[in-house]
């Protein structure tokens, strides 16, 4: 696609389930990126792949937060046990490693997760 | 600890009226600067990335500019249509080989007519 998708736009759930959120980076691109940003604030974050390696996930708060990309394409970040804090805008990025653009990474529309 | 500070929070200007927007920073080993557009409701939107200290860009009326210790981002007779929050992120050598980005929170600028 022209862009980075991401799904669903929005998420509402109880508080205790377990939510999957979904990113589709720029096709061609090589490394993905999960953040996450709260109203006012700049994002944060999360963690990110080249491929399908995870390659820092210092960014995850704690084990309920969990990312894979088996494929090395789309991305699933998963939140189990969900809890009220979790609520929050969460961000996908893509970039590519090559070229002299390789560090500039182009953001999704974000996932807005709402834990009642 | 990386850090990225930006001020002012908010900036009210009038159409034409130019100002600049700063970022300070503080970081182990500068790999990039980077300025991002965002628009209410939306993902932040790619502007500048700079490397290395006296490096400039410019884009229509923005203008970045890096220090060895903040980045400004300079606004020539700005319009209404430039009215959104800039976002300021660095990259960091530490850590080895990561990219991620560390943001500052903001500044909302509002251009009036």
């Amino acid at each position: 696609g022209a862009g980075v998708s991401q799904s669903p736009r929005y998420k509402v759930t109880k508080r205790g389930q377990d939510v999957a959120l979904r990113c589709d980076p720029i096709s061609g691109h090589v490394s993905l990126y999960w953040y996450r940003q709260a109203l006012g604030q700049g994002p944060e974050f999360l963690t990110y792949f080249n491929y399908e390696a995870q390659q820092d996930k210092s960014g995850l708060p704690n084990d309920r937060f969990s990312a894979e990309r088996p494929e090395g394409s789309i991305s699933t970040l998963t939140i189990q046990r969900t809890e009220q804090r979790d609520s929050a805008m969460y961000r996908c990025a893509s970039s590519n490693l090559a070229g002299d653009s390789y560090n500039e990474q182009f953001f999704g529309p974000g996932t807005r997760l709402t834990v009642l | 600890e990386d850090q990225v500070t930006q001020s002012p929070e908010a900036l009210r200007l009038q159409e034409g009226e130019s100002s600049s927007l700063n970022c300070s920073y503080t970081v182990s080993g500068l790999r990039g600067l980077f300025w991002y557009r965002q628009d209410p409701g939306k993902g932040p939107e790619f502007l500048f990335t700079l490397y290395s200290a006296g490096e400039e860009k410019e884009k229509e009326r923005l203008k970045a500019t890096l220090t060895k210790k903040e980045s400004f981002l300079h606004i020539t007779a700005p319009k209404p249509e430039d009215s959104a929050t800039y976002l300021c992120a660095v990259q960091s050598t530490q850590g080895g080989a990561t990219n991620k980005l560390i943001f500052g929170t903001g500044t909302l600028l509002a251009v009036q007519p």
